[in-house]
């Protein structure tokens, strides 16, 4: 099945900071989200981006699906944008999303 | 408010019980799924279904079943045979059956062996 791997697995900064996560999936994809799971376990949407580039305040995310990737980018980082940030993908077929492992971010005062 | 209902939050299973995790959905979805999550981990599929009355197998569906008798819900046993059922439970949805449209998720149930 496809495979996806995200970098880093974590990563701490200073509030204020900007960040890029980072995606590779293995195989072509027709479905990429980008999720923010809070310390309560919910998974919020933030991008559906199978392809192009899409901008959300300050998030915004990129995906070139030719090259098996996307980023998210988090500028301005405040301490509510932590938590851990996972990349889905759907490979094709009727199954379900296949995750990564997540990157677990960490924002200080 | 539409969106996926998951119940229970928490929930304790005995040894050799089967349990029931409810999850219900407004959002007049045909696609339904349940995940598992480990700690540290990503999510792994466990059971989908695209339509009433029909679901399949997943990545790690051994010692789980699921039912589909009306669209709006999807509910899985752990069954006594799974033998390590301590994990974090997400359900989710989405309007299509390919997937090329958005899965929707609810808030979860952490499922504890006692």
């Amino acid at each position: 099945g496809i495979q996806v791997e995200q970098s880093p697995p974590d990563l701490i900064l200073q509030e204020g900071a900007n960040s890029t996560l980072r995606c590779n999936f293995s195989d072509s994809v027709n479905n990429l989200q980008w999720f923010h799971q809070n310390p309560w376990g919910q998974l919020i949407n933030l991008f559906y981006i199978p392809s192009g580039t899409k901008q959300n305040g300050r998030l915004s995310a990129t995906t070139v699906a030719t090259e098996r990737y996307s980023l998210l980018y988090i500028s301005s980082s405040q301490t509510t944008d932590s938590g851990v940030y996972f990349c889905a993908v759907w490979g094709g077929g009727a199954d379900g999303l296949t995750f990564g492992k997540g990157t677990h971010l960490i924002i200080q005062p | 408010d539409g969106g996926i209902t998951q119940s229970p939050k928490y929930l304790f299973r005995k040894e050799g019980q089967n349990v029931t995790l409810s999850c219900e959905q407004n959002l007049n979805h045909d696609a339904m799924y349940w995940y598992r999550q480990d700690p540290g981990q990503g999510l792994r599929l466990i059971y989908y279904s695209q339509i009433v009355n029909d679901f399949q197998k997943g990545d790690i569906a051994e010692g789980y079943s699921v039912s589909r008798e009306k669209k709006e819900s999807f509910p899985l046993t752990v069954t006594s045979a799974q033998k390590n059922p301590t994990a974090f439970y997400l359900c989710a949805s989405s309007s299509d059956r390919v997937g090329g449209v958005i899965q929707y998720f609810g808030a979860g149930t952490r499922l504890s062996v006692l």
